[in-house]
């Protein structure tokens, strides 16, 4: 099993620009988070889902999207990018909501 | 104040040393969970536990529910076990993961 992928593993974008983190678990879990980790900083949690088609906002959601259409993927969209969205972007996923989280290798994520 | 930190914020050691880390929070708790970041970035959970120790290897985690704090522990520390470690708890409310700042550890040989 792979696990939880994530791609890009890494991004320059323009100011203004969008792009989507993509994020696939093959573990079957239900579960599944973003987040993002500022240099020096904790994870902070920007959407989560508890299963394909519900999705909800954690804490930091502004100047995202999600969409969940299957078990496996959890995209997550940046619209109109900002520097502040500098950062890296982890992608998690979980057998039982907020237990033990398996993480993916995480998006490193420049805007300019 | 925040509602999960960690203690000391940064740890150089020799190798052969046992390690302790501290977590305290605030708030209560369904579970709490450390987690490793290696210094390439990749995250993985260690424990996650409610109560009492569990035991992983060369790894010991306690929780003290009472006291709202926990440990994590590493015995005879070697180089590989340089990292980030965080600790992170979920919440009685709501069950979203508060996270601590993290740990810097570097074992030195």
């Amino acid at each position: 099993n792979a696990g939880v992928t994530q791609t890009p593993k890494f991004r320059i974008l323009k100011i203004g620009q969008s792009m989507t983190l993509q994020c696939t678990q093959d573990m079957n879990h239900n579960y599944m988070y973003w987040y993002r980790q500022d240099p020096g900083m904790g994870l902070k949690l920007i959407y989560y889902s508890v299963g394909a088609g519900i999705t909800d906002k954690g804490e930091v959601p502004n100047g995202y999207n999600v969409s969940r259409s299957t078990t496996e993927d959890f995209p997550l969209r940046l619209e109109l990018a900002a520097p502040s969205q500098t950062s890296v972007y982890f992608c998690a996923s979980s057998w039982r909501i907020w237990e033990t989280q398996y993480f993916g290798p995480g998006t490193r994520l420049l805007v300019l | 104040k925040n509602e999960v930190e960690q203690s000391p914020q940064n740890l150089t050691a020799q190798e052969g040393e046992f390690i302790t880390i501290n977590c305290s929070y605030s708030v209560g708790i369904s579970a709490l969970h450390w987690l490793q970041q290696h210094p390439g970035g990749g995250i993985v959970s260690l424990f996650m536990l409610s109560s009492g120790k569990k035991k992983h290897g060369r790894l010991i985690a306690t929780i003290n529910i009472q006291e709202k704090h926990s440990s994590l522990h590493i015995t005879a520390s070697h180089p590989r076990d340089s990292a980030v470690y965080i600790c992170a708890v979920s919440m009685d409310s709501n069950y979203q993961l508060i996270w601590g700042a993290g740990t810097k550890l570097i074992i030195k040989p």
